[in-house]
């Protein structure tokens, strides 16, 4: 079974650039979540959908940041502009809609805010 | 709000048993999960539990008192492999909504 691809691996952009993340989570997960990790502490959830509806976003800054998951699968996150302080790891993960079930995560997009 | 809390860092000695501690204070709850991390790596799925009691799977085993919001892991016959990072995660309720809301973390350190 195909996991939750994520790209890309590794990106370094300038402070006030933008970028853009994609996630391509398992099949038949209807739940995609995208959290933020800096290093040495937890998953931050930032957005989580179901299907191609947002559930939670509250800890997203929505000043800058957006997501969007078209047609329920595909999911893409954006920021702009760019912080230093958004240097981290962003991961995605998806489930099934049952509340029972864990969530898979992907490797991640490492981002560096120079 | 929402506030799961872990310890830092531990360390403990290889073959040996160690607890890792987590309480959490969510508006709502639906279920408490574990997950292990390895530095560089992504979070892969240890255990969950929902009701309280003790789960065991294999060397490892988490525990659930949902009156303390209170669960530990578990880790037996430990292993240098088991050095990680072990994550504390509750699937909290808001506005009718399920959250999967994740603690800072446990670094675990296994030494010979």
């Amino acid at each position: 079974e195909a996991g939750v691809a994520q790209s890309p691996r590794y990106k370094i952009i300038e402070k006030r650039q933008s970028v853009a993340f994609w996630c391509n989570p398992i099949s038949g997960h209807a739940t995609l979540y995208w959290y933020q990790q800096i290093l040495g502490q937890g998953p931050k959830l930032l957005i989580q959908f179901q299907n191609n509806g947002v559930v939670d976003d509250s800890q997203l800054p929505k000043d800058r940041f957006s997501a969007e998951r078209l047609k329920g699968v595909d999911s893409t996150l954006k920021i702009q502009p760019a912080k230093l302080e958004d240097s981290a790891v962003y991961l995605c993960a998806s489930s099934f809609i049952r509340e029972d079930t864990e969530a898979f995560f992907g490797q991640g997009t490492r981002l560096t805010v120079v | 709000g929402q506030n799961i809390d872990q310890p830092t860092e531990m360390t403990a000695t290889e073959g040996a048993i160690v607890q890792i501690n987590c309480t959490y204070q969510t508006s709502g709850f639906n279920g408490l999960f574990w997950y292990q991390q390895h530095a560089g790596e992504a979070p892969t799925f240890l255990s969950y539990n929902v009701l309280d009691g003790l789960e065991e799977k294999g060397r490892f085993s988490s525990f659930l008192s949902r009156s303390k919001g209170y669960s530990y892991l578990l880790l037996k016959e430990l292993q240098m492999k088991d050095s990680a990072s072990y994550l504390c995660a509750v699937r909290d309720i808001v506005s009718g909504n399920t959250p999967l809301v994740f603690g800072k973390g446990t670094r675990l350190s296994v030494i010979a």
